[in-house]
């Protein structure tokens, strides 16, 4: 059964570059959320993506934007980057059917660095 | 607003020894409260969670944690720590009035230093 996968690892961009981060969710799994991890932090929501639209936001950007496919795989883009979008990019799948309590998995991550 | 506090930076412990990792929460409603640990370049691993019932919860590789409604914690504990437990470890809450099921609210992390 494999779990949430995530692609690419690491990238390297510049500044006012674009990026695209891709997620596959957990086998059986319909939602997916994103979250960004800068050094030292806990992870902060950015969106969560079901039925291949997003349902919720956190407190980032327009730059940050978002897609989910009919298989439930997602994608993260990041527009116009900042130095300060440097950090390690999590996908995390659930199950809408468990509701609130449900625990979330999640992927690797993909490192970005922005010089 | 919704909030996790780990008052630790950094716990150091024998091998061996008894481990508590600590963390407050402030929620709307009731809370739904998650534990997940980070190894080194990984994504996190979930741990255990409280719902409901029982305040100990047991979880993964021996680990069980409190909930404690009146002081508002959820501390991470195992009776005998392995120098493979290691690693950054994470509280996250959800209010149970949520209807974002994917969002979590995380603390900033505690490392767990376990020194043979």
């Amino acid at each position: 059964d494999a779990g949430v996968t995530q692609s690419p690892t690491h990238l390297i961009k510049t500044r006012g570059q674009q990026v695209t981060l891709r997620c596959s969710p957990k086998s059986g799994h319909d939602t997916v959320s994103w979250y960004q991890q800068a050094l030292g932090q806990g992870p902060q929501f950015i969106f969560q993506y079901y039925e291949e639209e997003e349902r919720q936001r956190g407190n980032f950007p327009d730059r940050f934007s978002g897609h989910q496919f009919p298989n439930y795989s997602s994608e993260l883009n990041v527009n116009a980057l900042l130095l300060g979008d440097s950090a390690l990019y999590l996908c995390a799948s659930s199950r809408r059917g468990q509701g609130a309590y449900g625990e979330l998995f999640f992927g690797e991550g993909s490192r970005l660095t922005v010089l | 607003a919704q909030s996790v506090a780990q008052p630790e930076d950094q716990v150091n412990v024998a091998e061996g020894n008894p481990l508590t990792v600590k963390c407050t929460y402030s929620v709307s409603g009731n809370p739904y409260l998650f534990w997940y640990v980070q190894y080194p370049n990984r994504g996190l691993q979930f741990l255990l969670k409280y719902i409901t019932g029982d305040n100990l919860v047991k979880g993964s590789y021996g680990f069980e944690a409190e909930f404690n409604k009146s002081q508002t914690s959820f501390h991470l504990k195992k009776p005998s720590a392995l120098v493979s437990d290691s690693a950054l470890y994470f509280c996250a809450v959800r209010g149970d009035g949520s209807s974002n099921t994917g969002k979590l609210i995380f603390g900033q992390g505690t490392t767990l230093q376990v020194k043979p």
